[in-house]
């Protein structure tokens, strides 16, 4: 069964600082790996979506790794706001999905940016 | 248009009420999903509609009852829930899915509906 795991579970820095965010699994098949946002009571906001061929993705200032064969993805966020404060989530497609559906999210890491 | 739209954003019921919560999308996706997510939990998968037909309904109580009228709509009929059944639920679409083997199609969210039972 597959597991995701995101460390730390919170974290909080202040503005202006670049950060990691850590996000392991347990079973290298996996199809695509995404990293959320969540904003309390909210919903889901796709920041990156990495394809299983991929080392890397870059949007503005995030930046996601992923390496299969350790199971590992980063994701980096350079010169942080406090805007950026929120539940980041990661989240692997599986592929096969079974009765797990395809879809297996991390429980996230709460973000705090203090001016 | 990436947009998932759900309605209510917020719902109030009562245990012996019976009320339904509306997903919609116009990306033309044949795969769509309920998800639960409880405060402090990632979501976790209640069921999948892929090209309207049902594909799991596995240890979801039958309170929840799933219906997909056409490839752009998903409804979640609710009827008896329980206070414990407080959650938001999140609705969300892909391209395809394929019971037994996914093609791990990007999922793109709605909002949510916060829902609580008193």
């Amino acid at each position: 069964k597959q597991e995701v795991t995101q460390i730390p579970a919170a974290l909080s820095v202040p503005e202006g600082e670049n950060l990691v965010l850590n996000c392991s699994f347990t079973d290298s098949a996996i199809y695509n790996l995404q990293w959320f946002r969540q904003d309390p009571g909210k919903g889901l906001t796709s920041l990156l979506l990495i394809q299983s061929s991929q080392r890397e993705q870059t949007s503005g200032r995030l930046n996601a790794s992923l390496d299969k064969s350790s199971g590992r993805s980063t994701l980096y966020i350079a010169a942080s706001q406090p805007g950026d404060s929120a539940t980041y989530l990661c989240a692997v497609y599986l592929d096969w999905g079974g009765s797990q559906g395809n879809l297996i999210f991390g429980k996230g890491t709460k973000l705090s940016v203090k001016p | 248009d990436t947009e998932v739209t759900q309605t209510p954003k917020h719902l109030v019921m009562g245990m012996t009420n019976k009320k339904s919560l509306k997903c919609e999308q116009h990306m033309g996706h044949r795969a769509m999903y309920w998800y639960k997510q409880k405060a402090k939990k990632p979501p976790e998968l209640m069921f999948v509609y892929s090209y309207e037909k049902l594909s799991i309904n596995e240890s979801v109580p039958s309170r929840f009852s799933p219906e997909c009228p056409n490839s752009s709509l998903l409804n979640l009929h609710l009827h008896a829930l329980q206070p414990e059944d407080s959650a938001l639920y999140l609705c969300a679409s892909s391209q395809v899915w394929t019971s037994g083997l996914s093609r791990g199609d990007t999922q793109y969210f709605g909002p949510g509906t916060r829902l609580t039972v008193l």
